[in-house]
């Protein structure tokens, strides 16, 4: 079955950098575009990047433009996402989703990370 | 950018009953529209794509329907387990992907 698992978080100050990482099973991870979408504590989804299946496309949030990047390894099934910059209301639960074939929709889902930013 | 506005933000109502939960678009979406389910500490699930198409495993009692700018999803009668938070989401316009706010389903 369809799995990933988010690692990365954690408490981080304003400004620092951190990277997620989301680790694919249970299906051929190098045919598939995978999102990053987060959700901030007691908030909606938001849509963060998306990252081709074999990386040549890249697309972000407004929120986050120039500030993250997404990246893949196809021969390690592994998706990242660096985020640079950090500030307070990138606060959230991240979650890395696997789209429902070749359409944008989010069909698989992580169990996400939680990233905070404070001092 | 596709603001998406769903109504109402809470929903009362008692197992049995009927839901409807309404999604509107700022500007049309053809039928390029989801639904999706979540619980409280849990990830989304994905219930419905493409404005009507139920996703692998989705019970019946799931449906959803509309195009353009009014969508609906309908759940015909409330399981204890459908109590949740539902959001849609829009791929037609894009970037970026966008969400609704949500609707709570809530037990009356």
């Amino acid at each position: 079955q369809v799995q990933l698992v988010e690692s990365g978080g954690g408490v981080v100050q304003p400004g620092r950098s951190l990277r997620l990482s989301c680790a694919a099973s249970g299906f051929t991870f190098s045919s598939y575009a995978i999102h990053w979408v987060r959700q901030a504590p007691g908030k909606g989804l938001e849509w963060v990047s998306v990252i081709s299946y074999d990386g040549s496309s890249k697309y972000y949030g407004d929120s986050v433009k120039g500030r993250f990047t997404i990246s893949r390894d196809n021969s390690k099934n592994t998706l990242y996402l660096q985020m640079n910059s950090l500030k307070a209301e990138d606060t959230a639960v991240y979650y890395c989703a696997k789209s429902l074939g070749g359409n944008y929709y989010f069909e698989n889902w992580g169990q996400g990370t939680l990233v905070t930013v404070s001092s | 950018e596709i603001v998406l506005t769903q109504s109402p933000a809470t929903l009362s109502l008692s197992p049995g009953e009927r839901a409807t939960l309404s999604c509107r678009a700022s500007q049309s979406v053809s039928n390029s529209l989801a639904w999706y389910q979540q619980k409280p500490g849990q990830a989304p699930r994905l219930l419905i794509y493409d404005a009507s198409n139920r996703a692998t495993g989705i019970p019946v009692r799931f449906s959803g329907s509309g195009s353009g700018t009014d969508f609906t999803l309908t759940i015909s009668s409330l399981e204890p387990e459908d109590f949740a938070v539902y959001y849609c989401q829009q791929r037609s316009n894009w970037p970026p992907l966008t969400f609704g706010g949500g609707t709570k389903v809530e037990i009356k």
